[in-house]
């Protein structure tokens, strides 16, 4: 069953911690994205990777950080950098820019 | 770089009308513009999208047409249904071949 995995669903924090989501793919694609939404308002562009060992900041990358070691997961940490990172997190993918793009499930996460 | 705007941020009709929803966009270089349907809880799901090489395409009840002079594009459902009701994204690839949303459209279809 092809596709995007996100994973927590839901994930809790308290202020002043570090917390990485997981996104994994099996959709063989090349480019993968994070983006972050928040109530009434469209998609923001955190970090996108064109390819393994690849990745550049989109427009809101401030307080996050990516890694892109294998082909199929591209993980972001939420330091405690950033401000305010309650919100919605969603991962997607594509075979190249600009190609279109396949959405996860989404992980809420909300700092306490 | 590359600014969308959508309108109406909601939208309500009854079962069977036709409901349109707008966008328009900055960057005239700009040459896809896809459309995403997302329900409460949901990552958004591709629902229909435009190249800019043309100016209309239909799948069943659904419709893009775009207007590369005036830059706006626009999404047609025809006799909506209650299961179509959802938040409405339009995109379009700015600079650097990323994709900018608008903010969103909700569409409740009554019964």
């Amino acid at each position: 069953d092809g596709g995007i995995t996100q994973s927590p669903k839901y994930l809790f924090r308290k202020e002043g911690q570090n917390v990485t989501l997981s996104c994994e793919q099996n959709l063989n694609h090349d480019a993968m994205y994070w983006y972050r939404q928040d109530p009434g308002q469209g998609l923001r562009l955190i970090y996108y990777s064109q390819i393994v060992n690849d990745f550049q900041k989109g427009d809101i990358a401030e307080g996050y950080s990516v890694s892109r070691e294998k082909k199929e997961s591209f993980p972001l940490t939420v330091t405690s950098a950033q401000k305010n990172p309650t919100a919605f997190y969603l991962c997607a993918s594509s075979m190249a820019i600009p190609q279109e793009q396949f959405f996860g499930p989404g992980t809420r996460l909300t700092v306490l | 770089g590359e600014n969308v705007e959508q309108h109406p941020s909601t939208l309500s009709v009854q079962e069977g009308d036709s409901a349109v929803i707008k966008c328009t966009y900055s960057d005239s270089a700009s040459n896809y513009f896809p459309w995403y349907k997302q329900e409460l809880g949901k990552g958004p799901q591709l629902i229909i999208d435009i190249r800019s090489n043309v100016g209309e395409k239909k799948d069943q009840r659904i419709a893009v047409t775009l207007n590369k002079t005036a830059k706006h594009f626009s999404l047609h459902i025809t006799e909506t249904q209650p299961e179509d009701s959802a938040v409405y994204f339009c995109a379009a690839i700015g600079g650097f071949q990323k994709l900018v949303f608008g903010t969103g459209t909700r569409l409740l279809v009554s019964p």
